[in-house]
């Protein structure tokens, strides 16, 4: 099973400010990754996939880059809506797994 | 628009058994993977189960393999996981997702959208 491991666990910024996620993944996922956020009490959504491309709908100050065991998820500006956990997931093979998460939070 | 409606969860004995269901919409069922995620209170994300469009592959996570059946029924747009031998650990809000693609027959493992959940205690 592969595992991805995200950080920082927490991440504390202002609103305007740059925020970068990290996944690393215990072995070579090839750019088979994605970002999903998840507001409290909501079901994620799909923010971006196969490492770099966003999904429907998501602004263009969400970017994904990575490939093999590191990827980033960068939100260039940050809105009052971004403030929330993000996971990223592997299907590079079964079992899908996902990251513990990263939950953003207001400063 | 897409719409996926989770329902059958509650309040279950250890040892007991329930089965989930999915009511999909707005799109065409059979022709897309689907899966089921769990989610257990305060934690992060665990897939559990995908099942391709035509039911024909069926993939489990360790953790519930032989004691979960996932299914559908693309005359009724709907999806199912069958669960038996519930654990208190098996406690979770448990979502159902679309895959993004359909192609083939294939599983493309990305997840949108999901449904709101539903959620599954085990306790006695």
């Amino acid at each position: 099973e592969i595992v991805l491991t995200q950080s920082p666990a927490n991440l504390s910024l202002s609103p305007g400010e740059r925020a970068t996620l990290s996944c690393r993944a215990s072995q070579s996922v090839s750019s088979y990754l994605a970002w999903y956020q998840q507001q409290p009490g909501q079901a994620p959504r799909l923010l971006i996939y196969d490492a770099s491309n966003r999904a429907t709908g998501i602004p263009a100050r969400f970017s994904g880059s990575g490939s093999g065991t590191d990827f980033t998820l960068i939100i260039s500006s940050l809105e009052p809506e971004d403030f929330a956990v993000y996971y990223c997931q592997h299907r590079s093979n079964w079992p899908y797994t996902f990251g513990q998460g990263t939950k953003l939070q207001i400063k | 628009e897409v719409q996926l409606l989770e329902s059958g969860g509650g309040l279950v004995q250890p040892g007991g058994s329930l089965r989930l269901s999915c009511a999909a919409s707005g799109f065409t069922f059979s022709s897309y993977a689907m899966s089921w995620v769990r989610q257990a209170p305060g934690k992060g994300l665990e897939w559990v189960s995908a099942i391709s469009g035509s039911g024909g592959n069926t993939q489990y996570a360790d953790s519930v393999k032989g004691r979960s059946t996932i299914s559908r029924d693309n005359s009724k747009n709907t999806l199912y996981l069958q669960m038996n031998s519930l654990r208190a650990e098996d406690t979770a809000v448990y979502y159902c997702a679309k895959d993004v693609y359909s192609k083939n027959d294939r599983f493309f493992g990305w997840f949108d959208p999901w449904g709101q959940g539903i959620l599954v205690t085990v306790s006695s």
